[in-house]
């Protein structure tokens, strides 16, 4: 089991729906990811969260929405999604925002933009 | 810039040889190493990291990497492989000297072990 949860693990959703992915640890850390992944290529960063903060964009269109309500939980929010959308969605989590520091990865949530 | 290569997208090894995962990195700075798994419908699993010291590092389930500064290369190796070892690799670098920057991944390598 990963210590990082992420809900749903399936999403089905039309191009004028709005939903929401949501992540969770509770292993005290203090950055937090999203990163969008397609069928076997690497991890993309979208966002970090440091301290709750939003600490980086990687440029990632305004239909996605991230949100970090405490230290322990992450959202996506997302509306009016394309269908090159679809893939993967990945919450991670370290200790600190410092390169040293592992991510922890949760399963992900398998989006599907109809 | 910070750059992550996996020479190999597949790798193909009978149980119980030994296996060998390449990667090799490019960092102005000195690197932070990091090797990842990841099983079929699961995220990202975290084996093992280099910071600094012993350029051997031990991880999860028998793996280990060797560092080596002179040929920029950190590839991950495992005695003798399971069929259970089967899996997408990813290995990733960080610039030491850029704290706050993101996580640089290969483009990851499938590992298929047969009975």
């Amino acid at each position: 089991d990963t210590e990082v949860t992420q809900t749903p693990k399936h999403l089905v959703m039309g191009m004028t729906n709005k939903k929401s992915l949501k992540c969770e640890q509770h292993m005290g850390h203090r950055a937090m990811y999203w990163y969008k992944q397609k069928a076997k290529k690497p991890p993309e960063l979208m966002f970090v969260y440091s301290y709750e903060k939003l600490s980086i964009n990687e440029s990632v269109p305004s239909r996605f929405s991230p949100e970090c309500p405490n230290s322990s939980l992450l959202n996506l929010h997302l509306h009016a999604l394309q269908p090159e959308d679809s893939a993967l969605y990945l919450c991670a989590s370290s200790l600190g925002q410092a390169g040293n520091q592992p991510q922890h990865f949760g399963d992900g949530t398998r989006l599907s933009i109809l | 810039a910070q750059s992550v290569a996996q020479p190999e997208d597949q790798v193909n090894v009978a149980e119980g040889n030994p296996l060998t995962v390449k990667c090799t990195y490019s960092v102005s700075g000195n690197p932070y190493l990091f090797w990842y798994v990841q099983y079929p419908n699961r995220g990202l699993q975290f084996l093992l990291k280099y910071i600094t010291g012993d350029n051997l590092v031990k991880g999860s389930y028998g793996f280990e990497a060797e560092f080596n500064k002179s040929q920029t290369s950190f590839h991950l190796k495992k005695p003798s492989a399971l069929v259970s070892d089967s899996a997408l690799y990813f290995c990733a670098v960080r610039d030491a000297a850029n704290q706050g920057g993101k996580l640089i991944f290969g483009q990851g390598t499938e590992l298929s072990v047969k009975p």
